[in-house]
């Protein structure tokens, strides 16, 4: 069973380009996620996505990023007019239907390894 | 809302020895779940241990284990035996029952010396 697939591995755009983030999840897994991981930090959460469904987005900046997971293909995450605070790492991870609740099996997010974005 | 926080940004031990990470985190919930994450050079993101909050048994795996402290909020891994290849970022991170994003701390850049 492949692992999350992310690509490309390395982007490098200029300034005001677009850049597009591509992430296919793992076989049966129909819950994306994407973060953030800036230099030195910890990632940090960006949207929750299932398919044809954005369920939180409440970590997307305002403007200029979108992310999609539609019926067919991989999940998508866009930056339009990158500005050169967008150079980071991204992270998608994948997790099959929840079950969780108190006393019986939780999920786990399985990540792939994610694009590493360089504004120029 | 939810934080993580890892107090030590840096540590370093001998081979074969033992090291303990910390991680303390702040919430208002009683059920959640933590994991610890491993991310080596290549940045791949590896899920080390994971602990849920209604057990009170701390989780072991091999010579990862954690020393869950719930009305502390303290959340600590145990490393035994260290080995060369353990070196890398360590993540701890929170996630509540019933929400589906990750809450990361900082990181601990963890040194093996041989």
């Amino acid at each position: 069973n492949a692992g999350v697939m992310q690509n490309p591995r390395h982007l490098v755009r200029r300034r005001g380009q677009e850049a597009r983030l591509r992430c296919s999840p793992m076989k049966g897994h129909s819950h994306v996620y994407w973060y953030r991981q800036l230099p030195e930090e910890g990632l940090k959460f960006m949207v929750y996505l299932q398919k044809e469904n954005i369920i939180d987005e409440s970590g997307m900046p305002k403007e200029r990023f979108s992310a999609e997971f539609p019926k067919e293909g991989p999940s998508i995450l866009r930056i339009q007019q990158v500005v050169r605070g967008d150079s980071a790492a991204y992270f998608c991870a994948s997790s099959p239907l929840a079950l969780g609740t108190s006393g019986t099996a939780s999920y786990e997010q399985y990540f792939g390894p994610g694009t590493r974005l360089t504004v120029t | 809302a939810q934080t993580v926080t890892q107090s030590q940004p840096e540590m370093s031990v001998q081979e074969a020895e033992t090291v303990t990470l910390s991680c303390t985190y702040d919430t208002s919930e009683s059920d959640y779940y933590l994991f610890w994450y491993k991310q080596p050079p290549s940045r791949q993101m590896i899920l080390v241990i994971r602990q849920e909050a209604y057990k009170q048994q701390n989780a072991t795996e091999n010579r990862f284990s954690v020393n869950f402290q719930k009305a502390a909020k303290s959340f600590s891994l145990k490393i035994s035996d260290s080995q060369l290849g353990d070196a890398a970022m360590y993540f701890c991170a929170y996630r509540s029952e019933g929400a589906q994003k990750l809450v990361f701390g900082q990181g601990t850049r963890l040194t093996i010396n041989p």
